[in-house]
């Protein structure tokens, strides 16, 4: 079973439109959860961190359910330059290891 | 400030080849990390070193080594190229802050295998 399971799209939404993307993750003793973006044929680079109260970024907004094991990223005002493809990670404390998403990509069309 | 450096870029072996593929960081992380990235597979870990002198299997690591050759630098080397591992290499590197550890990426190897 792997570790963090995305659900891998693709996405395609109109400008100004809201998109949400889910992750689901299966080690319970997953310390920390975030969102990576990567772009075509570019590293991942931190979106934000995850957090257990929810924690919001501008247009973005991202939440964690640890009883059901669950992270979302929502979108408002879909830009242009939002689109990429979002990375679900979780960091397991034991090694200090992260384990990725296969990835969801997002297409905003004019 | 270069982050975390790999080097080559790109690189095409013939199957049997070695190569070594390095890796170094300037934030003085203790944590390094190669993984492979591949269509429809996500990035997947190959191994990892937690801290210096230090190093683990991943979820792949079959047909490579690794150095952890001091804090800065994290090599990995296939002995003996296969097609299969034809594929994006990443290296990254962490360190635990106050809001949780963050991964920083170096730029990508696109390794071919033929």
């Amino acid at each position: 079973r792997k570790e963090v399971e995305q659900d891998p799209g693709p996405f395609n939404v109109p400008e100004g439109a809201t998109v949400a993307f889910n992750c689901t993750y299966s080690n319970s003793a997953s310390q920390s959860f975030f969102w990576y973006r990567q772009d075509c044929r570019k590293e991942p680079k931190l979106l934000m961190s995850v957090y257990s109260s929810g924690n919001e970024d501008g247009r973005f907004t991202a939440q964690l359910n640890r009883a059901s094991q669950y992270i979302s990223l929502l979108i408002r005002d879909s830009k242009l330059s939002d689109s990429a493809t979002y990375l679900c990670v979780v960091n397991i404390g034991t090694g200090n290891q992260f384990y990725f998403g296969t990835g969801t990509s997002l297409t905003v069309i004019p | 400030n270069a982050g975390v450096t790999q080097t080559p870029k790109f690189q095409v072996l013939k199957t049997g080849q070695s190569m070594t593929l390095q890796c170094a960081q300037d934030m003085n992380h203790n944590s390094m990390y190669w993984y492979r990235q591949d269509p429809g597979m996500g990035l997947r870990l190959i191994y990892y070193s937690a801290s210096e002198g230090t190093t683990d299997k991943g979820e792949v690591p079959n047909g490579y080594n690794v150095s952890r050759l001091n804090k800065r630098e994290f090599s990995l080397r296939l002995e003996s190229a296969a097609p299969s591992q034809t594929s994006v290499y990443f290296c990254a590197s962490s360190e635990v802050r106050g809001s949780g550890p963050e991964a920083f990426f170096g730029q990508g190897t696109r390794l071919t295998v033929v």
